[in-house]
């Protein structure tokens, strides 16, 4: 029944690996976006693909790779992880690219030792 | 505890009582905005949008109201309850070429004693 799903829940890893986080919506949506909650709970947008097209690309490093095999998958890939990439990060979906709902999964808390 | 550390906006009410969570947006060409509440633990989960050619819309115990003049929005929670407790958000749109981009407030962290 879960709308929109991350894997993994938790992610502890060392300074300088490369990891990806996985995001599945089964609501049918057309619309997906990753977020970073930073330690003050502040919420920014980083990427949003439609239908498999990238159409929000915020200032985030080129460390951070979004990929969309199909409109009900998301995966960020974060390469060379940083200390200050440790955040929360949420895969939300919405039906269309604005004026729409977004949906939000439980969140993927990454840690970097 | 949940607060620790995050110097948010607090509200603290008593159960039963009427809560009122206020936000102020930046931009004025945004034309729809949405309340977003989020447990400890959790995901933001949606509690009431509006756009922008309304000023007041209701839902279940909740009411959002828009004043476009100030740049304002505010979320009423009545007959508050401990479930209630949470961090809430406000998001706003501003539509044209950054459909579907939502930035977000700061947050304020409502507590409810029983």
């Amino acid at each position: 029944d879960t709308a929109v799903s991350q894997t993994p829940k938790y992610l502890v890893t060392q300074m300088g690996n490369d990891k990806s986080i996985k995001c599945e919506q089964n609501l049918g949506h057309d619309t997906m976006y990753w977020y970073k909650q930073d330690s003050k709970k502040f919420l920014k947008i980083m990427f949003s693909y439609n239908n498999k097209e990238l159409i929000i690309n915020e200032t985030v490093p080129n460390r951070f790779s979004p990929k969309s095999p199909d409109k009900a998958h998301l995966n960020l890939h974060i390469n060379s992880l940083e200390l200050g990439d440790s955040a929360v990060y949420f895969c939300a979906s919405s039906r269309g690219k604005g004026w729409e709902t977004q949906y939000f999964g439980p969140g993927t808390r990454l840690l970097v030792l | 505890g949940e607060s620790v550390g995050l110097h948010l906006p607090t509200l603290s009410v008593q159960e039963g009582d009427n809560s009122i969570i206020n936000c102020a947006y930046s931009n004025s060409a945004s034309d729809y905005f949405i309340w977003y509440k989020q447990e400890s633990g959790k995901g933001p989960q949606f509690i009431i949008d509006i756009r922008s050619n309304m000023d007041k819309r209701q839902g279940q115990r909740v009411t959002v109201l828009l004043n476009k003049t100030v740049k304002h929005l505010s979320l009423q929670i009545a007959a508050t309850q401990p479930g209630d407790s949470a961090v809430y958000f406000c998001a706003e749109d501003a539509g044209g070429t950054s459909y579907g981009k939502l930035t977000f407030g700061q947050g304020t962290i409502l507590t409810v004693h029983p």
